[in-house]
């Protein structure tokens, strides 16, 4: 099957401490992204990437890291700058004509 | 800056009937729009991509218009069913920000059987 996934579903985690969140896809699609969503403000662009070894800073880059080693794989870091890094992180993937898809999604809570 | 509305952003309809949700967008330079369907604690599965050039597309019950100099898109379903019953989110992209996509809030649709 053809998709995107990430992992894990859900995270928890102390204030202070950096966490990763995966995504890989198996789509061949050279562009990914990361939004952010939380209660009553819709996706926010964090970070994104149009080809391997490249990324470039979204709206709500603060506080948040990125790679982008392999084409299938853009692992997402929040790092303990990230001031309320509580929310619902997606992961998408895009080819031609940038027909953006979706994984799961990793629902993250910081105590 | 490109900003996107969804009108409205809740709405209730009994099962059969047919429903229009309405997305607004400041920029008219986009390169797609996309309308996506969320389910509770879900991932965002793709309903219908509109290239700058087109003015509608269909898939199966769902039609989606766009009309880029007035800077609007509908989503009408036909024959709406209780399993329609979900969050719709519009989106549009530029061809900046790598087509990073730029959402609205979402209108969430019930529907009652």
């Amino acid at each position: 099957d053809g998709g995107i996934t990430q992992s894990p579903k859900y995270l928890f985690r102390k204030e202070g401490q950096n966490v990763t969140l995966s995504c890989e896809q198996n789509l061949n699609h050279d562009a990914m992204y990361w939004y952010r969503q939380d209660p009553g403000q819709g996706l926010r662009l964090i970070y994104y990437s149009q080809i391997v070894n490249d990324f470039q800073k979204g709206d709500i880059a603060e506080g948040y890291s990125v790679s982008r080693e392999k084409k299938e794989s853009f692992p997402l870091t929040v790092t303990s700058a990230q001031k309320n890094p509580t929310a619902f992180y997606l992961c998408a993937s895009a080819g031609q004509p940038y027909e953006q898809y979706f994984g799961p999604g990793t629902r993250l809570t910081v105590t | 800056k490109q900003e996107v509305t969804q009108i409205p952003a809740a709405l209730s309809v009994p099962e059969g009937e047919n429903l229009v949700l309405n997305c607004s967008f400041t920029d008219s330079a986009i390169y797609n729009l996309q309308w996506f369907r969320q389910d509770p604690g879900k991932g965002l599965t793709s309903l219908l991509l509109i290239q700058s050039s087109q003015r509608e597309q269909t898939s199966g019950r769902l039609n989606a218009s766009l009309d880029k100099s007035s800077g609007r898109s509908t989503l009408y379903i036909a024959a709406s069913q209780p399993g329609d019953s979900a969050t719709y989110l519009c989106a549009v992209s530029s061809n900046q920000a790598g087509t990073a996509l730029i959402f609205g809030k979402g209108t969430t649709l019930s529907v009652s059987s």
